[in-house]
């Protein structure tokens, strides 16, 4: 059974520190990891991640991928009150619309 | 580009009643559809893929006599949740695959059973 597991489950930090948030898989078939955040709603996408050891990018959050040790980390520096939300990684098996299997998340409070 | 409308936002009903949340694929054609079910404070747990045009696939456990999908169309998913129960009170998103713009969500239904 694909397994995707993120740690830690929850945290809370100050403004302006910064967080790693985990996410290790064990799922057949591997083809992609993806990241979202999710606040009220629905989740809105952040990266996906292919290759390994290639850093994703996106103003304060940053991701990697090491699919020889099966897990992947998103980093956000410089955090905001605005970051405050569940952040879920997901799995996508090979196919090309085949589909993503969700981590547990990890819910971040960020306090002033 | 790649909007998936989800309808209702938010449904209350009655014990034993039946409810229909449908997804509409805005702007492309949406061949495959996956239901997703949410409880507070845990993550998505995928229900089952519908591909247009053919019987909807549900995960282990999920029960498909009560949670009918159906994908008629390239734009239109539905789910009905029949004989509705209190346990079944939970948040329901659906997701599109939409190619170059890989997965996109609906904006989530939140059903209460009373």
């Amino acid at each position: 059974e694909d397994k995707v597991v993120q740690s830690p489950l929850s945290l809370v930090v100050h403004e302006g520190d910064t967080v790693t948030l985990n996410c290790s898989y064990e799922v057949t078939n591997f083809r992609s990891l993806l990241w979202y955040k999710q606040e009220k709603k629905a989740p809105t996408f952040l990266f996906m991640l292919t290759s390994s050891g290639i850093e994703k990018k996106s103003g304060r959050l940053s991701s990697i991928l090491d699919k020889k040790e099966l897990f992947s980390i998103l980093n956000i520096t410089a955090t905001q009150t605005g970051d405050s939300a569940v952040y879920l990684c997901a799995s996508k098996a090979a196919g090309t619309a085949s589909k993503l299997t969700f981590g547990t998340g990890t819910r971040l409070q960020v306090t002033l | 580009g790649a909007v998936v409308s989800q309808h209702p936002s938010r449904v209350i009903c009655k014990s034993g009643t039946s409810v229909k949340i449908e997804c509409r694929s805005l702007d492309f054609q949406a061949t495959t559809m996956f239901w997703y079910r949410q409880f507070p404070k845990q993550s998505l747990m995928l229900m089952a893929t519908s591909n247009e045009g053919s019987k909807a696939t549900y995960e282990q456990g999920v029960e498909k006599d009560k949670f009918l999908i159906n994908h008629a169309s390239l734009t239109l998913s539905t789910l009905t949740v029949t004989s509705a129960h209190p346990e079944d009170s939970s948040f329901y998103i659906c997701s599109a695959w939409t190619g170059d713009y890989g997965y996109t969500f609906g904006s989530g239904t939140r059903l209460t059973v009373v």
